[in-house]
């Protein structure tokens, strides 16, 4: 069976500085990973995935996320973080093996909050 | 513009009153699911289904019915709300690569219910 921790359910950066929201996985095949994010009032949105190719995955507005095999993680980091960043973000592992059709598992979620 | 609806968007209800909500996707998605989020509890789904006529339970499946007659559609019904479904809900829908694997998900805006 899968599953996936993100490690802190709440993260605090000064705008301007660096972001890391870290997911660590266990998986019995070769997965899928993504992670998405949720506005106030708003559905998810895909941020990146992996899907076997590259293991640095570039995203949407500025975020990337390595995929460390050895190590079952895949960090999301931003150099420079920006207010409009201020979201819950999703880590999401997808297994041929996990539940449901998709085998998707979703983290429960980090809260992102940039201080000014 | 490829998006996923949901209606309504906030409904307050009471005990045991049916009510459906609606899902549709413009984007010919053979895969559709519906999400149940809570505080703390991140994403969990409650029904899939792989293309039209085909439906199945997801992790959440007690006190909710869906049915899938057209492509596009996905409605959610709740045949005899209770307050503990009160949540967000969110309708998603995805490209099926092959059994099994789905490709990204697309979300809906989400729909706040509250059964009094």
């Amino acid at each position: 069976a899968q599953s996936v921790t993100q490690l802190d359910s709440h993260v605090s950066v000064s705008e301007g500085t660096p972001v890391l929201l870290r997911c660590n996985y266990s998986s019995s095949y070769s997965p899928s990973l993504f992670w998405y994010v949720q506005h106030p009032n708003k559905g998810l949105q895909l941020l990146l995935k992996y899907t076997s190719a590259a293991t640095l995955v570039k995203g949407i507005n500025g975020f990337e996320a390595e995929f460390k095999k050895s190590e079952t993680s895949f960090h999301l980091t931003k150099p420079s973080a920006h207010m409009s960043d201020a979201a819950e973000y999703f880590c999401v592992v997808s297994d041929r093996a996990g539940g449901g059709a998709d085998g998707l598992t979703f983290g429960k979620g980090t809260h992102l909050i940039i201080q000014p | 513009e490829a998006q996923v609806t949901q209606n309504p968007r906030y409904l307050i209800t009471v005990t045991g009153k049916k009510l459906t909500v609606t899902c549709s996707q413009n984007m010919n998605h053979e895969y559709m699911s519906w999400y149940r989020q809570d505080p703390g509890l991140g994403l969990r789904q409650i029904y899939y289904s792989m293309n039209v006529e085909v439906t199945d339970k997801g992790d959440v499946p007690e006190g909710y019915k869906v049915s899938r007659k057209e492509k596009r559609n996905f409605p959610l019904i709740l045949e005899s709300p209770s307050p503990n479904q009160t949540s967000l809900y969110f309708c998603a829908s995805s490209a099926l690569k092959r059994r099994g694997y789905t490709d990204t998900q697309y979300f809906g805006p989400g729909t706040r219910l509250t059964v009094l």
